[in-house]
């Protein structure tokens, strides 16, 4: 069965420190997103993306984040300065037109 | 904000029927019922969805009200292996983002 693959499963950084979390999404889906969930909370919805751009993005999602399919398999979250709240669970996502949507087994992303 | 209510937790026999109710009072014309669960940290497993026709799978069952406000998720034969978060959600569109609440918390018991 197709899945979302996420790369790497745990991550440590610096506070300041960029990072670039990767996924591969399913091969014939258009639709990508990432969400985070921070320890104890719910899981949060940071952007999503079609078509080469960004389609929606939360409040969460600032201009620390961007997010980027550089090569039409990969699609990456970066962020540009980390900050102890970044410290999450992060999960990619993709679906097709009219179906639902797949998850990753997530990165652990853990800012010291 | 999530669109629907969950009772925070609930607890079920392993072998007997889990029945996780869902309240979704706003939900309007073009907008799917969608299940998912969440087991510990890892990312949500879709589990199944809906309209407003009742829908199975191999999975689990999916009873939407007539008015469509509201729905149950049925899982015919509870494991242990299906303690978990359940996420009802509603989704505008093809395309709507998911928007996840806090779920119900179904814990399968011995």
């Amino acid at each position: 069965e197709p899945e979302v693959t996420q790369t790497p499963s745990h991550q440590v950084t610096q506070m300041g420190q960029e990072v670039i979390l990767r996924c591969v999404p399913i091969s014939n889906h258009l639709y990508f997103y990432w969400y985070r969930q921070i320890l104890g909370q719910k899981v949060e919805f940071l952007v999503s993306f079609y078509n080469n751009e960004i389609s929606e993005k939360s409040e969460i999602f600032d201009d620390q984040f961007s997010v980027e399919r550089p090569d039409g398999s990969n699609f990456t979250l970066k962020i540009r300065s980390t900050k102890l709240e970044d410290s999450a669970m992060y999960f990619c996502a993709s679906t097709q037109e009219n179906t639902e949507a797949f998850f990753g087994q997530g990165t652990r992303l853990t800012v010291v | 904000d999530a669109k629907t209510t969950q009772p925070t937790s609930m607890d079920c026999a392993e072998g007997r029927a889990a029945n996780l109710p869902c309240n979704h009072s706003t939900i309007s014309g073009n907008e799917y019922v969608y299940w998912y669960r969440q087991i510990h940290s890892q990312g949500p497993q879709y589990i199944i969805h809906g309209l407003k026709n009742n829908e199975t799978n191999e999975m689990a069952s999916l009873i939407i009200t007539e008015d469509r406000k509201s729905s149950t998720l049925i899982l015919p034969h509870a494991t242990l292996r299906d303690t978990a978060v359940y996420y009802c959600i509603v989704r505008g569109g093809s395309q709507g983002n998911l928007i996840f609440g806090k779920g119900t918390k179904l814990s399968v018991k011995p």
